[in-house]
């Protein structure tokens, strides 16, 4: 079945880049059926979803966070990697991947196991 | 952005009680809701697809309805095992969002 697996940098400084990879193992991210996401939860509290890219590189994102935010695939090694500029200690959250999909598959399975990253000089 | 908010915030049972949550959304997401269940240091699981669609491996005490603004995610019976945030989740729209959680305790 499709796994998914964060990788990344714990610790970033403020102001600086956080940047996450998503491996994906037991399916294509090349698939039409399916998007590839980033959702967050700060810690303590709710979920936030980030933004999604789709097989063709196509994205959506979060308003909150277009700004410094972008997705973006990789086919030749099956992964999907998020950059967010410009973080401060409220960016500090531990980062999921997901998939969902097309009509009739738009919910989240699977996640991946979540990565924290913290902000803070 | 479609809101969602789930009550009770927290909600303290006795196993084999019966477990209600409520997601209202701001606006008609049709059946586009989907429930989750997240344990302390775990990543959220899918229970419930497209409002009251039961997912595969998940127990028949968890059970989903609604449509429109309005849905409930039911546990019957609950066991120990179930204590954990439970969220609402919509996929009618861009951008995707969730309910603030409701924690589900065992007394």
């Amino acid at each position: 079945q499709v796994q998914l697996q964060e990788s990344g940098p714990g610790l970033v400084e403020p102001s600086e880049t956080l940047s996450l990879t998503c491996s994906v193992s037991g399916g294509s991210v090349s698939s039409a059926n399916y998007y590839w996401n980033w959702i967050r939860q700060p810690p303590g509290k709710g979920l936030e979803w980030i933004g999604k890219i789709d097989y063709s590189g196509s994205t959506d994102y979060n308003p909150s966070l277009k700004s410094r935010v972008t997705i973006s695939l990789d086919t030749s090694t099956n992964q999907f990697s998020l950059k967010l500029n410009s973080v401060t200690a409220a960016d500090t959250a531990v980062y999921f991947c997901a998939r969902d999909g097309v009509s009739g598959l738009a919910y989240f399975y699977p996640w991946g196991q979540g990565t924290l990253v913290t902000v803070s000089s | 952005e479609i809101v969602l908010t789930q009550s009770p915030d927290l909600q303290s049972v006795t196993p084999k009680e019966k477990v209600t949550i409520t997601c209202r959304a701001s606006q008609s997401i049709g059946g586009s809701l989907h429930w989750y269940q997240q344990k302390p240091n775990q990543s959220p699981k899918l229970l419930i697809k497209y409002a009251s669609q039961s997912f595969s491996g998940v127990p028949s005490r968890f059970s989903g309805s609604g449509s429109g603004t309005d849905f409930t995610l039911t546990i019957n019976s609950l066991e120990a095992e179930d204590a954990a945030t439970y969220y609402c989740h919509q996929s009618y729209a861009f951008p995707r969002t969730f309910g603030q959680g409701t924690k589900v305790e065992i007394k």
